[in-house]
C-alpha cells in the first residue's frame, strides 16, 4: 500500500479539465511544500510535470497546474489532449525515515 | 542535453548480488543530488535511495535498508547501487534519477531491469 493515496483512474474528453488528487498526512503532503507530479507513458521513463506543489518546469505547457489544501495535493490538466493519456504519480518529502514517498498512480484516459 | 544511462541489470537468483551503474552527462554531475527509483512490473513508482552531492548524506527506503548501498564517483560522473541479499520483490526497472533543487526528480534515465528469480 502506497503512502500517498491517489484515485486509480480518471477520465475526460478532449478539451475538458480533470483533477487528480493526492492525499497524505501532516508528515508529508500536509507538512511541507515539497509535492511533485510525474507523467509516465507506457514503456517510458517518468517526466516531471510539477514541483514544489505548483511550479512548472521550464517549457512545460501551462495546461498543467498544481495546488494543495491541507494534506491533499491536486494536479489539474485543462484543455485535455489525446497525448495527455498516461499514468500520473504524485510524490512528497516525508519526515519519516523513508524521506520520499510516491502515490500509487492514476491512469488518465482521454475519451 | 542531460543524459542518464543505467547499466548492470539482469537476472539474478534470490540471495544474490548485483551492482547497477548510471553514467551521467550533459550537466555538472558533482553539483546535483542523485536518486534511485524503481518500478515493479505493472506497479507504481517506489523511491529507493538518495545521495547528496558529496556523499555526506544518504537515505534508503525501509524496504532496502541494510541490503542496498548507494554511492557516487564525481570524478567519473557516475552513480552506483550495490544490491545484496536480493529478494523476489526487488524485481523491477531501476531508474537513475537526478535530484532537482528540492525534494523532486527533474531528469530520469531509461531504466535497467533487474529480475530476481530462481
Amino acid at each position: 500500500q502506497s503512502a500517498l493515496t491517489q484515485p486509480a483512474s480518471v477520465s475526460g474528453s478532449p478539451g475538458q479539465s480533470i483533477t487528480i488528487s493526492c492525499t497524505g498526512t501532516s508528515s508529508d503532503v500536509g507538512g511541507y511544500n515539497y509535492v511533485s507530479w510525474y507523467q509516465q507513458h507506457p514503456g517510458k521513463a517518468p517526466k516531471l510535470m510539477i514541483y514544489d506543489v505548483s511550479n512548472r518546469p521550464s517549457g512545460l505547457s501551462n495546461r498543467f497546474s498544481g495546488s494543495k489544501s491541507g494534506s491533499t495535493a491536486s494536479l489539474t490538466i485543462s484543455g485535455l489532449q489525446a497525448e495527455d493519456e498516461a499514468d500520473y504519480y504524485c510524490s512528497s518529502y516525508t519526515s519519516s525515515s523513508t524521506v520520499v514517498v510516491f502515490g500509487g498512480g492514476t491512469k488518465l484516459t482521454v475519451l | 542535453e542531460v543524459q542518464l544511462v543505467e547499466s548492470g541489470g539482469g537476472l539474478v537468483q534470490p540471495g544474490g548480488s548485483l551492482r547497477l551503474s548510471c553514467a551521467a552527462s550533459g550537466f555538472t554531475f558533482s553539483t546535483y543530488t542523485m536518486n534511485w527509483v524503481r518500478q515493479a512490473p505493472g506497479k507504481g513508482l517506489e523511491w529507493v535511495s538518495y545521495i547528496s552531492t558529496t556523499s555526506s548524506t544518504i537515505y534508503y527506503a525501509d524496504s532496502v535498508k541494510g541490503r542496498f548501498t548507494i554511492s557516487r564517483d564525481n570524478a567519473k560522473n557516475s552513480l552506483y547501487l550495490q544490491m545484496n541479499s536480493l529478494r523476489d520483490e526487488d524485481t523491477a526497472v531501476y531508474y537513475c534519477a537526478r535530484g532537482g533543487r528540492g525534494w523532486y526528480v527533474d531528469y530520469w534515465g531509461q531504466g535497467t531491469l533487474v529480475t530476481v528469480s530462481s
